[in-house]
């Protein structure tokens, strides 16, 4: 079974603070995904990853940035936190295979 | 950005059958498909159509058309299980786009 495993359930930072949020999936899937999710926006991709060291922005990257230095695990990073990124904070990787989701990081932005 | 339409909400009752449709546009289609999300969870895989036609999958099938840039799924036999969201997402290339779902309550 796919494992993706994100590593914070909730995180409450400050504005302006420097916030990582680490994916690490255990498949060996070449493709890595974070979306962010808000009530009536639904799922919206911010940035993915089709390889090690490869980034694709998404619909929405603006105030965030990515890292992928190694195949199992997709960071990403808000370099200075601000309140409208309180969201919900998803993470996706596949192969050759549907999407599958990490649980989920609920952040709250102060 | 792809343009993906599907209704907010929908009501249908236990035992009932419910079809919820998506209607996209996007360049480089490469295959649709249907995620169940339940409250506070992860969405969760149900089908996917890359061919024009029907999936069936037990109680849950999936349908596409690909001129006309249309999807529905259909369920049948509703259970109160059934109460989640359900997200049509059409991938282009490497990356997925999920509409903002449908959220569907089963009622007894």
């Amino acid at each position: 079974d796919v494992k993706v495993t994100q590593s914070s359930r909730y995180l409450v930072k400050r504005t302006g603070e420097k916030v990582f949020l680490e994916c690490v999936q255990d498949m060996d899937h070449e493709n890595m995904f974070w979306y962010r999710q808000d009530p009536g926006l639904g799922l919206r991709l911010i940035y993915f990853s089709y390889d090690v060291k490869m980034k694709e922005k998404g619909d929405i990257p603006e105030g965030y940035s990515v890292s992928r230095e190694k195949k199992e695990r997709f960071s990403l990073i808000l370099e200075s936190a601000s309140t409208n990124q309180t969201s919900m904070y998803l993470c996706a990787s596949t192969g050759n295979s549907p999407l599958h989701f990490g649980n989920g990081t609920r952040l709250t932005v102060t | 950005g792809q343009n993906i339409d599907q209704p907010t909400e929908m009501t249908a009752t236990e035992g009932a059958i419910v079809q919820i449709n998506c209607t996209y546009q996007t360049s480089g289609f490469n295959g649709l498909f249907w995620y169940q999300q339940h409250a506070g969870e992860a969405p969760t895989f149900l089908s996917y159509n890359v061919l024009d036609g029907l999936e069936e999958k037990g109680r849950f099938s999936s349908f596409l058309s690909r001129s006309k840039g249309y999807s529905y799924l259909l369920l049948k036999e509703l259970q109160m299980k059934d109460s989640a969201s359900y997200l049509c997402a059409p991938r282009s290339g490497y990356a997925l786009n999920f509409g903002k779902g449908t959220s569907l309550l089963v009622t007894p």
